[in-house]
């Protein structure tokens, strides 16, 4: 199971933090790309970016550099950070699993969480 | 990178078939036999139903199914039930580690 948490709320220019708690699979155990995902109020889902543990990163080329993933595996969480967010980052942010390397589908959602800018 | 290309509604009555379509590019759909497909119901978390083109997780119904041909794939539920009806979203493996997702379909069952 997965489950995002984190402010509904985020004032223009500041950062959007979220977290993602991993349940029944260890983080640590690696295989798996944990993403980001978003819908923006009425449209389609847009790809946020990856982390494959420990530590690469991909990410959408839209946003350009200002997306951080990390993954914090004390507390079988990994986290999306946006930078200088405006009100077209408003959206529900789903996080999601890619269950093996070599796979390229998202098996495993979060219910999302509603972020507004 | 744009969008993957669905129709915004389609309809159909308990017990038809409908299909839903998928167009991407050359440089995505119709490169990559890694084209999946989820169900949405508002609130919820979305469900995988297709991967891969055509493969369907063990827990999906048959009803279910997908295929590809060129730069458009299609997802075709068949047997319609009320419990069908949501957003449908395809998706597309697009190289470099992206992906790509279409706009949705949202699924009426009259």
């Amino acid at each position: 199971q997965l489950q995002e948490s984190g402010p509904g709320l985020v004032k223009p220019s500041q950062t959007l933090s979220l977290t993602c708690t991993v349940s029944g699979d260890p983080i640590a155990r690696g295989g798996y790309y944990w993403t980001w995902i978003r819908q923006h109020p009425g449209k389609g889902l847009e790809w946020i970016g990856n982390i494959f543990y420990p530590g690469t990163t991909y990410h959408n080329p839209s946003l350009k550099s200002r997306v951080i993933i990390s993954v914090d595996t004390s507390k079988n969480q990994f986290s999306l950070r946006l930078n200088s967010v405006t009100a077209a980052d408003t959206a529900v942010y789903f996080c999601a699993r890619v269950p093996y390397s070599g796979a390229y589908h998202f098996d495993y959602w979060g219910q999302g969480t509603l972020v507004i800018v | 990178q744009s969008a993957l290309t669905q129709p915004a509604s389609v309809s159909g009555s308990p017990g038809q078939s409908i299909t839903i379509s998928c167009t991407g590019t050359s440089s995505d759909v119709g490169t990559y036999n890694l084209v999946s497909w989820y169900q949405h119901h508002p609130g919820k978390a979305p469900k995988l139903l297709i991967y891969e083109v055509t493969k369907r997780p063990s827990v999906v119904s048959n009803r279910f199914s997908g295929s590809k041909s060129g730069n458009t794939a299609s997802l075709t539920i068949s047997g319609l039930q009320a419990g069908d009806e949501a957003d449908y979203y395809c998706c597309s493996y697009a190289g470099s580690t992206t992906w790509l997702f279409g706009g949705g379909t949202t699924l009426t069952v009259l």
